[in-house]
């Protein structure tokens, strides 16, 4: 139980494209979601919390027209990051939390690179 | 923001050997958790720890809130080579509606 899926696992796309990934709760409600970024060697960042039918809260320093967060239903969130440059190429990282169990659970990851 | 300082950076140990890491902190947390992440995936929920004094295990691995709730170590006994991977440790406040700040992790490396 508690599976997060992550689609796609990998993207390549051009520069000043636009790329959406998604992250879905299979088997349980989410409310809410959590988008992390993760760059090689490097730890986990917290972008943005994403909430069922309002709008997402963008960290400190994460540009909310650039990372558009959709969470329309109770078991999907969108990350669609908007206009991409290279300097957006990074492994994004979604969790969400099954009240019935402890921790959170993460998606398999999304490596996105910019060309 | 909060920050974990979570040591060593990496580790180099020998098949069988047990294995120590610890993060802490200069503010207090309400959740400690450990995460082990493998390359290319997402982190995999290890241990969660609620309480100050906490010591909780999953089969070789145990793990403890420190009575502080500064800190938290993570020890793995008797290594194998599955054991290789990223550890990281998060942590939470309650009143943080959930968000976990995660420390730098700790690469793991097991020889045979």
């Amino acid at each position: 139980g508690a599976v997060v899926s992550q689609h796609p696992s990998r993207v390549i796309c051009k520069s000043g494209t636009s790329v959406k990934i998604e992250c879905r709760s299979l088997d349980f409600q989410a409310t809410t979601m959590f988008w992390y970024r993760q760059f090689p060697k490097q730890s986990l960042m917290l972008m943005a919390t994403s909430n069922e039918g309002s709008k997402a809260t963008y960290e400190q320093g994460v540009e909310k027209d650039k990372f558009l967060i959709n969470h329309a239903s109770l078991t999907l969130s969108t990350l669609t990051v908007t206009s991409a440059h290279p300097e957006d190429s990074s492994f994004y990282i979604c969790s969400a939390r099954d009240s019935a169990r402890l921790g959170y659970t993460f998606g398999s990851g999304t490596r996105l690179t910019v060309v | 923001g909060q920050q974990l300082n979570q040591s060593p950076q990496s580790m180099f140990i020998q098949e069988g050997e047990d294995v120590s890491m610890n993060c802490t902190s200069s503010s207090i947390f309400n959740t400690w958790l450990w995460y082990k992440q493998d390359p290319g995936e997402g982190p995999v929920l290890l241990i969660a720890l609620y309480k100050a004094g906490e010591l909780t295990s999953n089969g070789r691995l145990t793990a403890q809130f420190g009575i502080t709730r500064k800190d938290s170590f993570l020890n793995i006994s008797a290594s194998i080579p599955s054991d290789v991977g990223i550890y990281f440790c998060a942590g939470q406040l309650r009143t943080n509606a959930g968000k976990s700040t995660f420390g730098d992790g700790t690469t793991l490396t097991v020889k045979p």
